[in-house]
């Protein structure tokens, strides 16, 4: 079956950087965009950006731009997301999610297979 | 704050039937497909309806989207306790070129 399996938990210091990853089993990992989401404790779904498992291209928010990076290895069938200069506010539940529309098309919110989510605690 | 625009609540008695709101525009609801995603306690989110009112295999059918204009809509009829949970309206934005979520309505079954 479809199944997007996470890095485990991380602890960072203010300042550092993070990298999580998401390996996809069950399809041929090339046919899907790959999207990153995450949750503050209590707060609402805030996207971070998605790739392309095909060709590679990203698109990330606006709100993230300058410190996000989201890659992939098609041979490990992994995706990858790393956030710089991390502080307090980063502290949240990271998701990885497959994007189910076509991977052509300029981006869709059809999320139908989630990662369990990896937790990522920013603290000095 | 949201770009799409939820109740922060909503509540009904089992059997009852429950409606949420998601409120947005042109460039993103208006112009696209509306998704729901269900999510329990500490769990992912769980996809609900895509494409504003089509149910993935294994949804009940008490589920249901509909979306009119820039607003859209999710009914929960039959109300069940197993039904609590945090409710999430998403779809993609041409102006900001990616996804926005709704501020999530957290549904109590009294």
């Amino acid at each position: 079956q479809v199944q997007l399996v996470q890095s485990g938990a991380e602890v960072k210091k203010p300042g550092a950087s993070v990298k999580v990853s998401c390996k996809a089993s069950g399809y041929t990992f090339t046919n899907y965009a790959m999207h990153w989401v995450r949750q503050a404790p209590g707060q609402r779904l805030e996207w971070l950006g998605w790739i392309n498992a095909d060709n590679g291209d990203t698109r990330y928010s606006q709100n993230f731009q300058d410190r996000v990076t989201i890659t992939r290895d098609t041979f490990a069938s992994t995706a990858y997301m790393e956030l710089t200069s991390l502080r307090s506010e980063d502290t949240a539940v990271y998701y990885c999610a497959r994007d189910r529309g076509d991977i052509t098309s300029a981006g869709t919110a059809w999320f139908d297979t989630w990662g369990q989510g990896t937790l990522v605690t920013v603290s000095s | 704050q949201s770009v799409l625009t939820q109740p922060p609540s909503a509540s009904g008695t089992p059997g009852q039937r429950v409606t949420i709101s998601c409120s947005g525009s042109s460039s993103n609801i208006g112009n696209n497909y509306v998704y729901w995603y269900q999510q329990l306690p500490g769990t992912a989110p769980k996809l609900l309806i895509y494409r504003n009112n089509q149910r993935p295999s294994g949804v009940p059918d008490r589920f249901s989207g509909s979306k009119s204009g820039t607003s859209a809509s999710l009914a929960i009829s039959g109300l069940r306790s197993e039904d609590e949970a945090d409710y999430y309206c998403a779809a993609w934005d041409d102006s900001l070129r990616g996804v926005v979520f709704g501020g999530g309505t957290k549904l109590t079954v009294l």
